[in-house]
């Protein structure tokens, strides 16, 4: 079993609707959060960034976290055609001199937002 | 622009040969990753450098990589006797900070490996 759990999708939703992706996690020192867009072919884009547990908001973009839970969530609101990408959820331990802020990432969510 | 750098983009090659790969991270970052990512997959940790000291290394860096950071400024990852698996995209990032972080990495471009 992967570290990260993250449905691969397609996940296909009309414009203006909100996007509902999510990812769970096992190993329980994780607590840096952070969501990723990437689109094809491109490096990934740090969208959100979010530290233990709670809730962050950005313009259109909501991050929710629920350590007790492990499970992690990013909304879009009034979503556009352009929000169409791959979205990577991704979490740290506390830093440590020999792994820094090594990364693990789940498998990615593909969003298509329908015009 | 002034974020991570990385060329080159795209790389088709035979079977057997050696390839280079080159990062030039934000100015003022002084810690740096390497990721791998196949279609599909989410990105998978290579190696760390925090200025010139490569301080982890993943099982997946077999043998046959080798990554360095000379004088803690690009880094280059190098792939020898490339195979068939090593089809994939390259993923350089870097972060900021000292001791510490907030785990917030800058990703590059990446680069694309075609063995074949």
């Amino acid at each position: 079993q992967k570290e990260v759990e993250q449905d691969p999708g397609p996940l296909s939703v009309p414009e203006g609707a909100i996007v509902s992706l999510n990812c769970t996690y096992s190993n329980s020192a994780f607590q840096y959060f952070m969501w990723y867009r990437q689109y094809s072919r491109k490096g990934p884009e740090l969208l959100m960034y979010t530290y233990s547990s709670g809730n962050k908001e950005d313009g259109r973009f909501t991050a929710q976290v629920d350590k007790s839970s492990k499970y992690i969530s990013l909304f879009i609101r009034d979503s556009q055609p352009s929000d169409s990408a791959t979205y990577l959820c991704a979490m740290s331990a506390k830093w440590n001199k020999a792994a820094g802020n090594k990364l693990t990432f789940g498998g990615g969510t593909r969003v298509l937002v329908k015009p | 622009d002034t974020g991570v750098s990385q060329d080159p983009r795209h790389k088709i090659t035979k079977r057997g040969q050696n390839v280079t790969f080159r990062c030039d991270p934000i100015s003022e970052h002084n810690r740096l990753y390497w990721y791998r990512q196949t279609l599909g997959q989410g990105p998978e940790f290579l190696t760390y450098f925090q200025n010139e000291a490569q301080l982890e290394k993943s099982r997946l860096l077999s043998d046959r990589f080798s990554a360095e950071r000379p004088k803690g400024s690009f880094s280059t990852l190098e792939i020898q006797r490339t195979e068939q698996g090593d089809s994939a995209m390259y993923l350089c990032a870097s972060s900021p900070g000292g001791e510490g972080g907030t785990g917030e990495l800058f990703f590059g471009e990446g680069s694309r490996l075609t063995v074949l």
